[in-house]
């Protein structure tokens, strides 16, 4: 079965720290991999998008990782800001569709 | 900046009645989806649709489910008759192309079910 696991289901952070959220797929027969910001009660903004044969993307402050082979991908926010404070999702496309992880509650107290 | 529009925002509707989503994908994109996420829970695939057919469906799209691009523009989701379980945020996505293709989300539609 295809599942996405997302690590840490929340964190809250001052601002200004590095921060690093994880997520992990069971299927590495991936097509790409997209991470999302969801504000409360809106859609989801596309951040960043990976695709399998890439191994980082990087947009700003923000770059994320995948390492396929052992089915995990990171996303890596420098120099936090209460604006960034949202919740992140990782979602992996496979084919027609995309399997998304629960997501990470992100806080960043200034 | 090019979005993907959805309407309405939010409906309220009674149990067994029929309800209509709308989405206006993004103009030069050619595959669109439906997404829903129950409140509290993961964000769960519905349906992919391609040159006026379904390429995809999930076990949630069932009879009670379909989709529509009946013009050039706009793309539906229609619940024929709606259960208490289908109260959930449906989002609407579109991408230039598939596999592979960054997918574009709409603000999404809420709808309650009474």
């Amino acid at each position: 079965k295809q599942e996405v696991t997302q690590i840490p289901a929340a964190l809250s952070v001052p601002e200004g720290e590095n921060l690093v959220l994880n997520c992990s797929f069971t299927d590495s027969a991936i097509y790409n991999l997209q991470w999302f910001r969801q504000d409360p009660g809106k859609g989801l903004t596309s951040l960043l998008l990976i695709q399998s044969s890439q191994r980082e993307q990087t947009s700003g402050r923000l770059n994320a990782s995948l390492d396929k082979s052992s089915g995990r991908s990171t996303l890596y926010i420098a120099a936090s800001q209460p604006g960034d404070s949202a919740t992140y999702l990782c979602a992996v496309e496979y084919g027609n569709k995309l399997v998304f992880g629960a997501g990470t509650i992100l806080r960043v107290k200034s | 900046e090019p979005e993907v529009t959805q309407t309405p925002s939010h409906q309220v509707t009674q149990m067994g009645q029929e309800v209509i989503l709308r989405c206006v994908p993004i103009s030069n994109h050619l595959y669109f989806y439906w997404y829903r996420q129950i409140l509290g829970q993961k964000v769960e695939f519905l349906v992919s649709f391609y040159n006026n057919e379904i390429s995809e469906k999930s076990e949630i799209f069932d009879d009670q489910f379909s989709v529509e691009r009946p013009d050039g523009s706009n793309f539906t989701l229609k619940i024929r008759s709606t259960k208490l379980e289908d109260s959930a945020m449906y989002f609407c996505a579109s991408s230039v192309r598939q596999a592979r293709g960054e997918l574009f989300f709409g603000e999404g539609s809420r709808l309650t079910v009474l």
